[in-house]
């Protein structure tokens, strides 16, 4: 079965500094693996996918992600953090038609 | 534009009380959700469904149920409300490919008192 681990539920970041999120997966197929945003009181919003084309992914507003299959990973990135990024991340893996999700990483931004 | 809502957005109840969290979505994928919301646990499936008349059940199924009758809508009944029924709801949809991106309704609060 897949699934995946986040560590550090609660992360902060000073404004302008990198935004790091970790996410290592386990699947016994070669993965499909996400990062959604959260903001509050809404829905998850797709920040990214990894569909085994490129390993260095571009998502939305200003986010990557870097697919490492020797160390199982799909980090999360981006250089410069906003206050706008003050919301919660999930990482995801895909398998079976469904997806299996982390528990989620708070992200505060620090003015 | 293609769309997934969910009714009410906002729900308080009492213990014991069947409830009915309604969720639409016009993208016409095959496949829908249901995910609760906890504080520590992330999203856990409740139920899914591949198709009209399919329903599968998830990890935390018990207490909840499930009907598709169309392609547009998977209620989810929570058949006598528990105060650990207390979460938020999202439902979910994605289309029978293996891409897996799954789309998100706005989610719905449910309080069981």
């Amino acid at each position: 079965a897949q699934s995946v681990t986040q560590l550090g539920s609660h992360v902060s970041v000073s404004e302008g500094a990198l935004v790091l999120l970790r996410c290592n997966y386990s699947s016994s197929v070669p993965p499909y693996l996400f990062w959604y945003v959260q903001y509050p009181n809404q829905g998850l919003q797709l920040l990214l996918k990894y569909t085994s084309a490129a390993t260095l992914v571009k998502g939305i507003n200003g986010f990557e992600a870097e697919f490492k299959k020797s160390e199982t990973s799909f980090h999360l990135t981006k250089p410069s953090a906003h206050m706008s990024d003050a919301a919660e991340y999930f990482c995801a893996v895909g398998g079976n038609n469904r997806l299996a999700f982390g528990k989620g990483n708070q992200v505060v931004v620090i003015p | 534009d293609a769309e997934i809502t969910q009714s009410p957005r906002h729900k308080i109840t009492e213990t014991g009380r069947q409830v009915t969290l309604a969720c639409h979505q016009t993208w016409n994928h095959n496949n829908m959700f249901w995910y609760r919301q906890d504080l520590g646990h992330g999203l856990r499936l409740i139920h899914y469904s591949y198709g009209v008349q399919d329903t599968n059940k998830g990890e935390v199924s018990d207490g909840y149920s499930v009907s598709r009758s169309n392609t547009e809508d998977l209620p989810l009944t929570l058949e006598s409300a528990a105060s650990s029924q207390t979460s938020v709801y999202f439902c979910a949809s994605s289309e029978g490919t293996a891409s897996y991106e799954q789309y998100f309704g706005p989610g719905t609060r449910l309080t069981v008192t």
